[in-house]
């Protein structure tokens, strides 16, 4: 089974980047690595998706290692409007389709 | 907006009842998708139709189930409530498998 572990929270400034990593063994092989932002009574909105290596779209970057045992979302000169959770969204290794979030990263970004 | 819309926003019953979660899909797309958000939980994933075909199960417990019918619209039953069920409950959609999904604003279960 898939197991995947975000760091719980942090904090960031604005106008800095800031790197979120997402650790998931075990999963499947041939799905993509996907990335979603959460604000509070709201659905997850999509940000990035991947399968190997960089990917690069007008607002992160995502970087995933050959072994794709992890990620790391790269959000360019964050502002305070980034603040909010984001989830890694892996398929697990039975390869059956069935999909599992991480546990969320809680960034705050203050002024 | 995503274009994925779900009703009711708010639910609110008594544990031992029947509710239905419905979700229509961003025109276009054929995969639909629920999870179950809680406090304690996180995000879960349930189930993934496909086209009105089941594709993927996740940790669904048996007295919840789903179906999508021709319109490409899903339902997702739950009964025999349990006051462990109130929960945000999500439908997304995505244009296949793999796809990047669509997310619904939720509808909020809870149980009482």
């Amino acid at each position: 089974l898939a197991k995947t572990t975000q760091p719980i929270s942090m904090d960031s400034y604005e106008g800095q980047e800031v790197n979120i990593t997402c650790s998931h063994n075990n999963i499947a092989t041939n799905d993509y690595i996907t990335w979603y932002q959460q604000f509070p009574s709201q659905g997850p909105r999509f940000i990035i998706q991947g399968y190997k290596t960089k990917v690069t779209n007008e607002v992160a970057s995502l970087f995933i290692p050959a072994d794709r045992k992890s990620s790391t979302l790269s959000l360019p000169r964050v502002s305070l409007s980034d603040t909010a959770v984001y989830y890694c969204l892996v398929g697990d290794s039975s390869n059956t389709g069935k999909l599992i979030f991480g546990q969320g990263t809680t960034l705050q970004v203050k002024p | 907006d995503s274009g994925v819309t779900q009703t009711p926003k708010h639910l609110i019953t008594a544990t031992g009842q029947r509710v239905t979660l419905r979700c229509s899909p961003r025109s276009g797309d054929l995969s639909v998708y629920w999870y179950q958000q809680s406090l304690d939980q996180g995000l879960q994933f349930l189930i993934q139709y496909y086209n009105g075909e089941e594709r993927a199960k996740g940790n669904i417990l048996e007295r919840f189930s789903a179906q999508q019918f021709p319109d490409l619209h899903s339902e997702l039953n739950l009964s025999s409530l349990e006051l462990g069920d109130s929960a945000l409950y999500f439908c997304a959609s995505s244009v296949g498998q793999g796809n990047e999904q669509y997310f619904g604003p939720g509808t909020r279960l809870t149980v009482t």
